[in-house]
């Protein structure tokens, strides 16, 4: 079946601009989780949605960050007045459900702030 | 404070060999230690995981060993291959509903031909 799918793949903005990235998670999977990835670093943990609620936000940087999955399906991060510290890859990864272990990946969204 | 700590960052087999990896964590509440792999511009993909109630887990090729005294697990690659080169990142999950990963900081493994 499909896995996880991100759009857009790479997204350059402007510093001060405002970016939405979008995740598709394996269909029927429950848990959500977007992550951050710095160059030649591991994947952070930001935030995490059990069906339509942010279970935990802990990750967060900060208040210009936001996500939600209204529909307990597809999830969009939002970044607000964006700035060059905000470049990354942003990685979605789903899971089947509460307390389930395997977690998989999309691809990325490569943010670049200029 | 980084909570699982990686080495080496980076690694350079001959085609053949035993690639080894190895992480140690701090926080006895996690209870799943799963390994991924990442090639250039791909997300993480799943390659084998284990569970601290065992010592060891073999999938093909890969090997997790655990010391949960020691809080220390590590992957073998057997008969390395140049198609293994790529970054590999040893991650640790928190029991609990939420289970979000903490990843260490990853090895590059290039496997020489």
């Amino acid at each position: 079946g499909a896995g996880v799918s991100q759009t857009p793949s790479n997204k350059v903005t402007e510093k001060g601009k405002y970016v939405e990235l979008r995740c598709d998670p394996i269909s029927g999977h429950t848990a959500l989780y977007w992550y951050r990835q710095s160059l030649g670093q591991g994947p952070e943990f930001l935030i995490y949605f059990q069906g339509t609620g942010a279970a935990d936000d802990s990750g967060l940087p900060n208040d210009r960050f936001f996500a939600v999955r209204p529909e307990g399906s597809v999830s969009t991060l939002k970044i607000q007045r964006t700035e060059r510290g905000d470049s990354a890859v942003y990685l979605c990864a789903s899971s089947s459900g509460t307390g389930a272990h395997e977690q998989y990946f999309g691809p990325g969204t490569r943010l670049t702030v200029t | 404070q980084q909570q699982v700590k990686q080495s080496p960052q980076s690694l350079i087999v001959q085609k053949g060999g035993i690639s080894i990896i190895n992480c140690a964590y701090e926080n006895t509440a996690f209870d799943y230690f799963p390994w991924y792999q990442q090639f250039p511009g791909k997300g993480p993909a799943l390659l084998i995981a284990i569970r601290p109630d065992v010592s060891e887990k073999k999938e093909g090729r890969f090997t997790i060993s655990f010391n949960k005294s020691a809080k220390q697990f590590s992957l073998h690659i057997m008969d390395s291959q140049p198609g293994d080169s790529a970054t590999y990142f040893c991650a640790a999950q928190r029991s609990g509903s939420a289970r979000q990963l903490t990843f260490g900081s990853g090895t590059q493994l290039t496997v020489l031909p």
